[in-house]
């Protein structure tokens, strides 16, 4: 069955810290992949998307994930934590047979401390 | 960039009954609208898919004539929840993909910033 797992459930961070937020899936065929955050209060934005090519890609505020296809792997990384990166991170995929079909991790929780 | 918003973004309502909530793409197109339910500390459930002029596609386990989608343009699409229950309070999200020209835009998909449904 397709599925995504995002290991860990809150994370909890000093500013200044580095971040790697797992997400693995289980997906047949060619996947497109996706990091969506959520500040709270507010809704879903993209983060970044992998859809071909590179497979480190870059999104904005300076986070970046690299797709490990031997590993069915997304991680999403970032060198520096600030404390608003605190929000709710969530992995997705589809793939390109089924694009209405996107499948949402269960959310990783991030709170970096001041 | 592509905008999709939703009204209301809170609603509260008696038991018994409906309730309808509008998700608008403002800047583009959109062939296709998602609805996802949220609950609390989980993530998203996808509960129907609806292309514009057509009858939505539900998820296995959602009923259709509880909730009911209508996607009558292409820049609109509307989530009834009919006879509301305690147990229908939850996060409602909808999400839209566009029509325009590049497989980019084909392939993202758009989030609203979802309604609070309480029912009491």
């Amino acid at each position: 069955a397709q599925s995504v797992s995002q290991h860990n459930h809150h994370v909890i961070l000093s500013e200044a810290a580095s971040l790697e937020l797992g997400c693995n899936y289980s997906y047949g065929g060619t996947v497109n992949l996706f990091w969506y955050v959520q500040y709270p209060g507010q809704h879903l934005q993209l983060l970044l998307k992998y859809f071909s090519g590179d497979p480190l890609v870059k999104g904005i505020k300076g986070f970046e994930a690299e797709f490990i296809k031997s590993k069915f792997s997304f991680n999403l990384r970032k060198p520096s934590v600030q404390w608003s990166d605190t929000a709710e991170y969530f992995c997705a995929v589809n793939s390109l047979l089924k694009v209405n079909d996107m499948r949402f991790g269960a959310g990783t929780r991030l709170t970096v401390k001041p | 960039g592509a905008v999709v918003s939703q009204h209301p973004s809170r609603v509260i309502c008696k038991s018994g009954t409906s309730v309808k909530i509008e998700c608008r793409s403002l800047d583009f197109q959109a062939t296709t609208m998602f609805w996802y339910r949220q609950f609390p500390k989980q993530s998203l459930m996808l509960m129907a898919t609806s292309n514009e002029g057509s009858k939505a596609t539900y998820e296995q386990g959602v009923e259709k004539d509880k909730f009911l989608i209508n996607h009558a343009s292409l820049t609109l699409s509307t989530l009834t929840v009919t006879s509301a229950h305690p147990e229908d309070s939850s996060f409602y999200i909808c999400s839209a993909r566009g029509k325009g020209a590049g497989d980019l835009l084909r392939l993202e998909q758009y989030f609203g910033p979802g309604t609070r449904l309480t029912v009491t």
